[in-house]
């Protein structure tokens, strides 16, 4: 059963402190996305791959937030610095660019700045 | 305005009876769309695609009605396990995800 995988899954860390989550796609699905959820604004997409390459990041604070994808089985997203405002839960999905279907999300990183 | 609208709820629905619910959209370019379900604390997971022509899984109907916009999820002999928040998405182009912020569902004993 694939599944996208997600570390860590809880981050607790303190203002100005630099967080990585890391994402590793479903093998073979070429389109990777990052998305941020919270109460207040519900599901926001900040960014996404295909192929490898970013397509689109204007979702995200760029000043603070980076995202990558050094490989094919692993996309990183960056907070440099931290800020109390960016606790959320952030999900990771990948896809097949072009198949019916939709998206399928990794289980999310629970973040809380402090 | 949000590019998709959902009454959040929450529908209280007796154990075995119908319940739908409907969201909007406002692209009218809008090519693909799903219901997602997404439990307490968990990740969305794709419940369902919505087609043209309608379509059922089981006790689970979606409808598209393009012309006015919105996509409709019908659930029948409702079951405790059901209860869930379910989340509207519309797709422009492919990746795009849109997702409405979700129509809680609280199915009672």
């Amino acid at each position: 059963d694939a599944r996208v995988t997600q570390t860590p899954r809880h981050k607790v860390t303190e203002m100005g402190q630099e967080v990585t989550m890391r994402c590793q796609p479903i093998l073979g699905h070429n389109t990777v996305f990052w998305y941020r959820q919270t109460m207040m604004q519900g599901l926001e997409l900040l960014a996404y791959f295909r192929n490898r390459a970013p397509l689109d990041d204007s979702g995200m604070p760029k000043d603070r937030f980076s995202a990558e994808m050094p490989d094919a089985t692993l996309a990183t997203l960056k907070i440099q610095p931290s800020e109390p405002r960016d606790s959320a839960v952030y999900f990771c999905a990948s896809g097949q660019a072009g198949q019916v279907g939709g998206q399928y999300f990794g289980p999310g990183t629970r973040l809380l700045v402090l | 305005r949000k590019e998709v609208e959902q009454d959040p709820g929450p529908f209280n629905v007796p154990e075995g009876a119908t319940v739908a619910f409907n969201c909007t959209y406002s692209n009218s370019a809008s090519q693909s769309f799903f219901w997602y379900r997404q439990d307490c604390r968990k990740e969305p997971k794709l419940l369902m695609s919505v087609y043209s022509s309608g379509n059922e899984d089981g006790r689970f109907t979606a409808q598209l009605n393009r012309a006015s916009q919105y996509i409709s999820l019908l659930i029948r002999d409702s079951k405790l396990s059901d209860s869930a928040t379910y989340l509207c998405v519309v797709m422009a182009s492919w990746g795009k995800l849109q997702f409405g912020a979700g129509t809680q569902v609280v199915v009672t004993p």
